[in-house]
């Protein structure tokens, strides 16, 4: 099956900017997704972005997409102690209601 | 109640217990979703819903038990769980058949169960 591959942990200092990568292998990937999860809670949709973008943008958060490459990246600027969660890639490939989850990356930040 | 919802938020149960997950969605959507999430194991989808018609079940031991009423509800049915089945289970909900439109099929996921096998 298709695949969505993401390290598993990032530490960062505060203040400091954030990036956190993803890579897939499905080349018809029509949405590409970026959730977060806190400690004890759901997963929660931060952003997405179609696949005919470039690069999203959104208050502190920068989603940069690299289709030839199949890479994905999240940047957090300015990375805040409530940013620590785990950050979850998703994608969905054309026609696919289902999406793939990467495993999460937990982004720990430290003063 | 906005989103979506998971009640209980944590459970303890025996191998022997029956017990139901309850999620309930209030986002007018038209399929709901249940994930099961281990430690250091991937999200794993375990069944989908879509206008109250059962779409997937990923090969899900008969232990687990969905039943989704109607739109707004799904129920995932536990009984004689093994300990191996100790996780966070998530309820997610999307409006599915419009991706046509950019992040029609959006996930928004509830807070999950933390369910216990001893």
């Amino acid at each position: 099956g298709e695949d969505v591959e993401q390290s598993l942990f990032l530490s960062v200092r505060e203040g400091d900017s954030s990036v956190i990568n993803c890579t897939y292998t499905d080349s018809s990937s029509t949405y590409l997704y970026w959730y977060k999860q806190e400690p004890g809670a759901g997963l929660q949709l931060l952003t997405y972005i179609f696949s005919n973008m470039d690069m999203k943008q959104d208050q502190r958060l920068t989603v940069l997409l690299n289709k030839k490459d199949k890479h994905l990246s999240l940047r957090i600027a300015d990375t805040q102690t409530g940013d620590s969660a785990i950050y979850f890639c998703a994608e969905y490939g054309r026609g696919s209601y289902i999406p793939t989850f990467g495993r999460g990356t937990s982004l720990i930040v430290h003063p | 109640e906005t989103g979506v919802t998971q009640t209980p938020r944590h459970l303890v149960m025996g191998m022997t217990n029956k017990k139901s997950l309850k999620c309930e969605q209030h986002l007018g959507h038209n399929a709901m979703y249940w994930y099961k999430q281990s430690a250091k194991k991937p999200l794993e989808l375990m069944f989908v819903y879509n206008f109250k018609e059962q779409t997937e079940n990923n090969s899900v031991p008969s232990r687990f038990s969905p039943e989704c009423p109607n739109s707004s509800h799904l129920f995932l049915h536990l009984h004689t769980l093994q300990p191996e089945d100790s996780a966070l289970y998530l309820c997610a909900s999307s409006q599915m058949g419009t991706s046509g439109r950019a992040g029609a099929d959006t996930q928004y996921f509830g807070p999950g169960t933390r369910l216990t096998v001893l």
